[in-house]
């Protein structure tokens, strides 16, 4: 498998500030992680694929100044939201891929006022 | 284009009873499926997936799945239900080609004691 992790686990933030996600794959090196959200009791939905030492591929719909996606390790990609807005509280999941197979981090609960 | 469909968004059990949640799918090669499980606050934990081969997958914790091409179908099943088996449940398909993951809607299992 994989290990990820995720820091902060949970984050509370004042409207119009920024806050970075970062998402840590542990044991090996990851080339491309993938960002979600998830609003409460309701499914993924994928944000941006990102890609070491590229830029992120954003979804349909989904703002790329407002969500920054930064990968610039095999080990490491951030996602900052900027100027967040109380509509941006959501459970954000990272995630990894190896041998054909996503591994999920623990996921961040952001929360803005 | 690649979409899951689960029809039922809980599904109540008593603890010792048998367990299933169902899933069908739709993707336009092979299908790569899933499940996963999550917790409260917590990220997606995989279960098992179905790639190739036998029809029956066993999994973690006692769970498995059939696949069923002629029903594009992957059901979860669990024969003897536990309290802790309480959690949301998201299955998942993927074309063969694509890392991408498309996922259900998720559904909520209560087992009561």
């Amino acid at each position: 498998g994989a290990v990820v992790s995720q820091h902060p686990s949970w984050v509370i933030c004042k409207s119009g500030t920024s806050v970075k996600i970062e998402c840590r794959s542990l044991d090996f090196q990851a080339t491309t992680m993938f960002w979600y959200r998830q609003f409460p009791k309701q499914s993924l939905m994928l944000m941006a694929t990102s890609n070491e030492g590229s830029k992120a591929t954003y979804e349909q719909g989904v703002e790329k100044d407002k969500f920054l996606i930064n990968h610039a390790s095999l080990t490491l990609s951030t996602l900052t939201v900027t100027s967040a807005h109380p509509e941006d509280s959501s459970f954000y999941i990272c995630s990894v891929i190896r041998a054909y197979e996503q591994y999920f981090g623990p996921g961040t609960r952001l929360t803005v006022t | 284009a690649q979409s899951v469909a689960q029809p039922e968004d809980q599904v109540n059990v008593a603890e010792g009873n048998p367990l299933t949640v169902k899933c069908t799918y739709s993707v336009s090669g092979n299908p790569y499926l899933f499940w996963y499980v999550q917790y409260p606050n917590r990220g997606l934990q995989f279960l098992l997936k179905y790639i190739t081969g036998d029809n029956l997958v066993k999994g973690s914790y006692g769970f498995e799945a059939e696949f069923n091409k002629s029903q594009t179908s992957f059901h979860l099943k669990k024969p003897s239900a536990l309290v802790s088996d309480s959690a949301l449940y998201f299955c998942a398909v993927r074309d063969m080609g694509d890392y991408k993951l498309s996922f259900g809607a998720g559904t909520t299992v209560t087992v009561r004691a």
